[in-house]
């Protein structure tokens, strides 16, 4: 069946450590997306790419780095300038960016700073 | 720049009764499309339902419906025949010209026996 798949489901992080969230899609949809969920917060866009080798910039972006290499894969980076990375991480694919496009969601990696 | 406003935090509704969620939404552009997503406890967004704004007719998708008031600005989602099993967190979402989704803040929605 096709999906998204995000690992690890729980990530534990020291602080000043980075530390990689994996998403994989094999959904063939050119546009993946990353969000951060806070409580009360609803989801805000970390970044998004279109294609392959392409990426921009969403509203909290600071602190992220992610790279698409290939079309299956976005993972995301959180280092250690992101000053409070503790939040609920979700990752979505789709067709394409605009109006008619939905996304499909990954089941998401809570990450918690110790 | 985009905004959905979700103004109710929680809500309880008996089983089998139905129940509406508010949205209203905020764009100058004249294309976009409105989105549903359930957020059970588990974490994972499910796409419910899909309204895009030059579409005359409601949208409906089994027990969801979308009642579109275009006027308005306000896209709630409303729910027929509750269940237990659709206790979770509803998210409104909108998209305009090639602009990525944006959320709401959500609204809790506990289903009683």
């Amino acid at each position: 069946d096709g999906g998204i798949t995000q690992s690890p489901k729980y990530l534990f992080r020291k602080e000043g450590q980075n530390v990689t969230l994996s998403c994989e899609q094999n959904l063939n949809h050119d546009a993946m997306y990353w969000y951060r969920q806070d409580p009360g917060q609803g989801l805000r866009l970390i970044y998004y790419s279109q294609i392959v080798n392409d990426f921009q910039k969403g509203d909290i972006a600071e602190g992220y780095s992610v790279s698409r290499e290939k079309k299956e894969s976005f993972p995301l980076t959180v280092t250690s300038a992101q000053k409070n990375p503790t939040a609920f991480y979700l990752c979505a694919s789709g067709r394409g960016t605009g109006r008619n496009y939905g996304y499909t969601f990954g089941s998401g990696t809570r990450l918690t700073v110790v | 720049a985009q905004k959905i406003t979700q103004t109710q935090p929680g809500m309880f509704v008996q089983e089998k009764e139905a129940v509406t969620l508010d949205c209203t939404y905020d764009t100058s552009d004249q294309s976009y499309g409105l989105f549903w997503y359930k957020q059970p406890s588990s974490g994972e967004m499910i796409f419910l339902i899909y309204q895009g704004s030059y579409d005359e007719q409601n949208a409906t998708e089994g027990r969801y419906s979308l009642n579109f008031q275009k006027a308005r600005k306000s896209a709630n989602l409303v729910i027929s025949a509750s269940q237990l099993g659709d206790s979770a967190m509803y998210f409104c979402a909108m998209s305009s010209g090639y602009s990525t989704l944006t959320f709401g803040k959500g609204t809790m929605l506990l289903v009683s026996p």
